[in-house]
């Protein structure tokens, strides 16, 4: 079973401070990527990666870093959070299945609250 | 710009009954879809998938059905269970990007018992 986990499953940082949440797959997958799910919005993208050390922006980059030194990990970095961050961020990894396409796997998710 | 689009944000159904969520999309270079289903505190996960060749796809109580042209695909759920109850979320891609996926805002289903 791909196993996806997230340091932390609730988190609650002040206005300014920086934030970091990390990720790890298990299953040597190539792609990872970064979401926020926020009500009525949906899964919008942050960051995803392809490979170590490579990382594109998604919709929403604004405000957010990562980090991908090792294939399995990857972390979000909130420079400075502020109070419209509060969400919850999704990590995903990602493998190629027959025909080319892909199938994400989720990790359970970080409720993060900036106060 | 919403590129997929799922207008009902909630859905309630009685046990036993079908349940039917849709999804819309405005990009013709989709050509993979999926659903996935969240409960609360946990990640979503892969329910079922359509390639834009066929226009139906079905894994037991699961059918999806795709209509290219309207660019409108929905899922059956039959016979519906309370334990289906959760937020459906339909997602595209395209070939020459197929590892990002577009991700529609979601429905959230209620099975009442």
């Amino acid at each position: 079973d791909v196993k996806v986990t997230q340091s932390s499953r609730y988190l609650v940082k002040r206005t300014g401070e920086k934030v970091f949440l990390e990720c790890v797959q298990d299953m040597d997958h190539e792609n990872m990527f970064w979401y926020r799910q926020d009500p009525g919005l949906g899964l919008r993208l942050i960051y995803f990666s392809y490979d170590v050390k490579m990382k594109e922006k998604g919709d929403i980059p604004e405000g957010y870093s990562v980090s991908r030194e090792k294939k399995e990990r990857f972390s979000l970095i909130l420079e400075s959070a502020s109070t419209n961050q509060t969400s919850m961020y999704l990590c995903a990894s990602s493998f190629q299945l027959a025909g080319g396409v892909y199938e994400q796997y989720f990790g359970p998710g970080t409720r993060l609250t900036v106060t | 710009d919403q590129q997929v689009k799922q207008n009902s944000p909630s859905l309630s159904v009685q046990e036993g009954r079908i349940s039917i969520l849709n999804c819309d999309y405005t990009n013709s270079m989709f050509d993979y879809f999926l659903w996935y289903k969240k409960y609360p505190a946990e990640g979503p996960t892969f329910l079922i998938s359509i390639s834009s060749i066929k226009d139906k796809n079905e894994d037991g109580r699961f059918t999806v059905f795709l209509n290219k042209s309207a660019k409108h695909l929905s899922l059956h759920i039959v016979p519906s269970q309370p334990g289906d109850s959760a937020v459906y979320f339909c997602a595209a891609s395209w070939m020459d990007s197929s590892y990002k996926l577009i991700f529609g805002s979601g429905t959230r289903l209620l099975v009442r018992p």
